[in-house]
């Protein structure tokens, strides 16, 4: 049984760089063909997809905040992680990681395992 | 970017009625389109993959169709543990989006 498991500074003070690990457990990072998302959520809204990484360290991003976003990965430990850069009060949100899927690929993706979320408030 | 369309925004229901929820999206998908609940607290759960595959463990009072730009999930009979949060999610694009969400109340 695959579980994740996010980790990080619940509080960053605005125009500073957010950052989260995202830590597997049940199985291997770079095991069959999975890519590995960051979703968020703020407070009574709903979803946006923040980006994804394949062990490989191939990475998709959400255009509209691609200029403030790393994802890397790290299969020693098998771990990826969130980097966003530059937040404000908007990036306030529970952060979740996701599994896409044991196979993932040509659109047959799906957010299968998740993390229990991990609240960040950007305050001052 | 496709954007993905969910409605109604809300649905109020009864236990045992049967619910139907739309995602639109913005160009064609073909199949690949996912449904997920979330409960208050709670991170989400897929209960529906490409359109009509029920993950395990998902009741068969679950179910879904479409193709291309329309789909919907259809909830049978509803029960007291369905009313909770539905979200699509379009899977076709590497670059993925969600619609905005249905609340499933109770009436």
């Amino acid at each position: 049984q695959v579980q994740l498991q996010e980790s990080g500074p619940g509080l960053v003070k605005p125009s500073q760089t957010l950052s989260l690990t995202c830590t597997v457990s049940g199985g291997s990072i770079s095991s069959g063909s999975s890519y590995w998302s960051w979703i968020r959520q703020p407070a009574g809204k709903g979803l946006e997809w923040i980006g994804r990484i394949y062990a490989s360290g191939s990475t998709n991003y959400n255009p509209s905040l691609q200029s403030r976003v790393t994802i890397s990965v790290d299969t020693s430990k098998n771990q990826f992680s969130l980097q966003l850069t530059s937040v404000t009060a908007a990036d306030t949100a529970v952060y979740y990681c996701a599994r896409d899927g044991a196979y993932c690929g040509g659109g047959l993706c799906f957010f299968d395992y998740w993390g229990q979320g991990t609240l960040v408030t950007v305050s001052s | 970017d496709i954007q993905m369309t969910q409605s109604p925004s809300s649905l109020s229901a009864s236990v045992g009625d049967r619910v139907t929820i739309t995602c639109r999206a913005s160009q064609s998908i073909s199949s690949y389109l996912n449904w997920y609940q979330q409960k208050p607290g709670k991170a989400p759960k897929l209960l529906i993959y490409t359109t009509s595959t029920l993950q395990s463990g998902v009741p068969s009072r679950f179910s879904g169709s479409g193709s291309g730009t329309d789909f919907t999930l259809t909830i049978s009979r509803l029960q007291p543990e369905d009313f909770a949060t539905y979200y699509c999610q379009q899977s076709y694009s590497p670059l993925y989006s969600f619609g905005q969400g249905t609340r499933l109340e109770i009436k």
